[in-house]
Order: C-alpha cells, then sequence, then structure tokens
C-alpha cells in the first residue's frame, strides 16, 4: 500500500528565515506525482508546488523549491525568505495519476515575527 | 481560482436527522472527490466519482451516500447524521492526466449535536 509519512506535526520559523519540511513515501510505481498544498487558518487547500517523477530537475515555484531523492523516496518543501502569510498547516500528497490521492498528516508551521 | 463552491458553508444539526452537502463545479473536470478532515488524520476519502452516475468508495465510506446526475454537481448525504460525522468536509475536482494535481472546494464545517 502506498504511505505518506510527515513526520514533523508541528515546526517553527523565525521571519526572513529558511525553513524545511520533511515528507517521504512508499509506493512501488515507477511513475507518479507529488504534491505541497497549504491550508492556511481560512481552511482553502491551496497547491504550493507539483513534481513529475520522471522529472529528474527540482520544482521551484519562486520562494518554494522542493528536493525531490526517487531513489530514497523522499520528497521535502524549502521556504526561503519566510513571510507571516506562510504560516499554515501543510500536506503532502502522492497520486500515481489515478483517482486515488494519499495526503501525509500534516506538519504545521509557525512563523515568528 | 478553480470554480468550485460548497454549499452550505457551516451547518449544524442534530443526531439522527438527514444531510445533504453539495459541490458545484464549472470546470467540466470528470473526477469529483469527497473528504473529510479531522484534526490527526490529514484528509480522508469517503466517495469519489469518475462521471456522471459513476461513483465508488473510498475508505471512510460507511454512513454516508453520493449522487453525480450532472457533470457539474456532487452531492454527500448522511443518511442519519451521528456525532462521528462531526468533521470539515472538502470537494475535490481532477481530471488527470491533463490536471493531475487536485482543485478543492472551500470546505464545510459540519456539527452534529
Amino acid at each position: 500500500a502506498q504511505t505518506v509519512t510527515q513526520s514533523q506535526p508541528e515546526m517553527s520559523v523565525q521571519e526572513a528565515e529558511t525553513v524545511t519540511l520533511s515528507c517521504t513515501y512508499d509506493t512501488s510505481e515507477s511513475d507518479y506525482y507529488l504534491f505541497w498544498y497549504k491550508q492556511p487558518p481560512s481552511r482553502q487547500m491551496i497547491l504550493v508546488i507539483r513534481q513529475e517523477a520522471y522529472k529528474q530537475q527540482n520544482a521551484t515555484e519562486n520562494r518554494f523549491s522542493v528536493n525531490f531523492q526517487k531513489a530514497a523516496k523522499s520528497f521535502s518543501l524549502k521556504i526561503s525568505d519566510s513571510q507571516l502569510g506562510d504560516a499554515a498547516m501543510y500536506f503532502c500528497v502522492f497520486t500515481s495519476g489515478t483517482y486515488k490521492y494519499i495526503f501525509g498528516t500534516g506538519t504545521r508551521l509557525k512563523v515568528l515575527a | 481560482d478553480a470554480g468550485i463552491t460548497q454549499s452550505p458553508r457551516h451547518k449544524v444539526t442534530e443526531t439522527g436527522t438527514p444531510v445533504t452537502l453539495r459541490c458545484h463545479q464549472t470546470e467540466n473536470h470528470r473526477y469529483m472527490y469527497w473528504y473529510r478532515q479531522d484534526p490527526g488524520h490529514g484528509l480522508r476519502l469517503i466517495h469519489y466519482s469518475y462521471g456522471v452516475k459513476d461513483t465508488d468508495k473510498g475508505e471512510v465510506s460507511d454512513g454516508y451516500s453520493v449522487s453525480r446526475s450532472k457533470t457539474e454537481d456532487f452531492l454527500l448525504t448522511l443518511e442519519s447524521a451521528t456525532s462521528s460525522q462531526t468533521s470539515v468536509y472538502f470537494c475535490a475536482i481532477s481530471e488527470p492526466p491533463r490536471y493531475n494535481e487536485q482543485f478543492f472546494g472551500p470546505g464545510t464545517r459540519l456539527t452534529v449535536l
């Protein structure tokens, strides 16, 4: 069975600093997609970044980047120059491209002014 | 933003009453999903649909039913609400392989007294 593990229930970062959120997954598939979603207090689920497994290059979106290690089945999210608006719950999500999406349990990020 | 709405956004009801939540999309995506979100569990799939009148169960489907009579609408029904169904419910859509990420509605907070 496919699983997604986020081992850090909560993390804190100083404003303007860099923080890395961890995610590991387990699958026997070779083709799949990974995502990070952000859920601020408004509850809205917002897609932060996506990574296709067949792409070796790590995805980046402005201040957000990932470290995708396919052999290690690791997919961490790095947030640079953290801002107060980055405070949220972050979910790591896996799909092999079918209807099934596997969610991690989330990491709550606090940003300290 | 993807055009996904959920109604109602908040509902308080009593144990034993029927409840229907509605999800409406304007994106013409084939797949639609209902999830529940509870602390410590991430998002768990209740039911999903892969086309009009085509639905299937997720991992936590007991006590829930769904219907999809039109591409744009996906209804979730609690036939007889219980306190254990107090949760936040999210609708999501996807259109693999063109859009492998899911787009989420704003969520519905349901309280069963």
